[in-house]
């Protein structure tokens, strides 16, 4: 079982809805990424959590530390949105910090 | 400000061969973070390095070595390449690994061929 997991996998959605990715952890950590990532592999940083909830325009970001649990929503959803979201975790192993990825949930958005 | 740059963009190798990839990181950030990405997976975290020390390293052998230089600029180096090092190779920087505002700011990444 991946330390990292997300879910959905896959998500197709209409141009308007409103969407959530999950993000459930294993680890203690100490704050989770949410990024963005687009066809050729740049990646986008979009939030960083340690507690609470974030929002930046049409995404809100928020985790439950007690449930290891993090999800990332995207409201009135546009095709310029579609792209793999992943899930990046802070951990200490040992004295030293740890980053652990998800698979990603990749979005395709549809016009 | 500049961002964080990677280079070259693509490479393509044969088994044996060594390669080194390169990062420039973003202006002031004193942090850099190497990670692996295979076809339709996350990255795999492969190391950090933070003021020219190794500051974490992930599950990967002694032949992914790394360096950082006074610039804070950073080489990723693979000896004795097999086919499953393949993959894109992303670099990240950052300002200070031990603070927990830590944000990351990724380079486009360099995707290598192994034939």
């Amino acid at each position: 079982k991946n330390e990292v997991e997300q879910s959905p996998q896959n998500l197709t959605a209409q141009e308007g809805e409103f969407i959530t990715i999950n993000c459930s952890y294993s680890v203690g950590i100490s704050a989770l990424h949410w990024l963005q990532q687009h066809p050729g592999g740049g990646i986008v940083s979009l939030f960083m959590l340690s507690s609470g909830k974030k929002k930046h325009g049409r995404l809100i970001a928020t985790i439950n530390i007690q449930e290891k649990h993090s999800s990332l929503h995207i409201t009135a959803s546009h095709p310029r949105d579609s792209a793999v979201y992943i899930c990046a975790v802070r951990g200490i192993t040992s004295g030293t910090y740890k980053y652990i990825f998800g698979t990603g949930t990749r979005l395709k958005v549809l016009a | 400000e500049t961002g964080v740059t990677q280079s070259p963009t693509h490479l393509i190798k044969t088994r044996g061969q060594q390669v080194t990839l390169r990062c420039s990181s973003q202006s002031g950030h004193n942090t850099v973070s190497w990670y692996q990405q295979a076809l339709g997976q996350g990255p795999q975290f492969i190391f950090q390095y933070y003021r020219e020390e190794e500051n974490g390293r992930g599950n990967f052998p002694p032949r992914f070595s790394g360096l950082q230089f006074p610039n804070y600029s950073s080489e990723l180096n693979v000896n004795a390449l097999e086919l499953d090092d393949s993959a894109l190779y992303l670099c990240a920087s950052s300002l200070d690994p031990r603070g927990i505002q830590e944000t990351q700011y990724f380079g486009p990444g360099t995707r290598l061929l192994v034939l």
